[in-house]
């Protein structure tokens, strides 16, 4: 089952935040969060264990709850460099086999 | 760049043949990773491999195959192509096994006319 994120599509002003969430239906081992910009391969941002942790570089960090099997990612005071689509990936065993599904994206436009 | 290679960037092929996909990860990497991705079915993981073993699987089908080789570059086999498989497939590479930072290549595109 794909993990659903929310919102689909978010238009910011330059300096303002946003979240985007990632809900799974099935338990999660990990978490992981990547940027694609149009016509670019996605460019990972970072990883979420089991645990409950939540990390984050410069301005983006993320949240990890295993027990709600979601995760949110915080974009705050943004950049016009952070428009893209997001995708949050989840991983977990699927009847024995390790998979990494990928949720269905969210696309953010930074505008000056 | 990524320090992920893959080759060709585009190929163009008719219905029913076979293609390879070829990916060399970075230096040092011992796994690596396919995607494909198109723009009804967004982005899928299709298969990893960690230092010539398969080690995770997603929904790959039956006609497609990969595999990952001594110097462990990796190749992505498809076969009786069909219109829906034109996407573009993209390979990642990280240096340990599930979850760590992967790296992607720049895809390859993938018509099937």
């Amino acid at each position: 089952q794909q993990p659903v994120q929310s919102p689909q599509a978010v238009i910011l002003r330059e300096g303002e935040d946003a979240v985007i969430n990632c809900s799974s239906s099935k338990a999660l081992y990990s978490v992981h969060w990547y940027r694609q910009k149009h016509g670019e391969a996605p460019v990972f941002l970072m990883i979420l264990l089991k645990g409950g942790e939540q990390k984050g570089h410069d301005k983006i960090s993320a949240s990890f709850n295993e027990k709600k099997q979601q995760s949110s990612l915080y974009l705050t005071a943004s950049q016009l460099s952070y428009s893209g689509t997001y995708f949050c990936g989840t991983g977990g065993y699927t009847s024995g086999t390790y998979k990494y599904i990928f949720g269905t994206g969210t696309r953010l436009k930074v505008l000056a | 760049d990524s320090g992920v290679t893959q080759t060709p960037k585009h190929l163009i092929t008719a219905t029913g043949q076979r293609v390879t996909l070829r990916c060399s990860p970075r230096s040092g990497d011992l796994s690596v990773y396919w995607y494909q991705q198109s723009l009804d079915q967004g982005l899928q993981f299709l298969i990893q491999y960690y230092n010539g073993e398969e080690r995770a699987k997603g929904n790959i089908l039956e006609r497609f195959s990969a595999q990952q080789f001594p110097d462990l570059h990796s190749e992505l086999n498809l076969s009786s192509l069909e219109l829906g498989d034109s996407a573009l497939y993209f390979c990642a590479s990280s240096v340990g096994g599930e979850d760590t930072e992967a790296f992607f290549g720049q895809g390859t595109r993938l018509t099937v006319v």
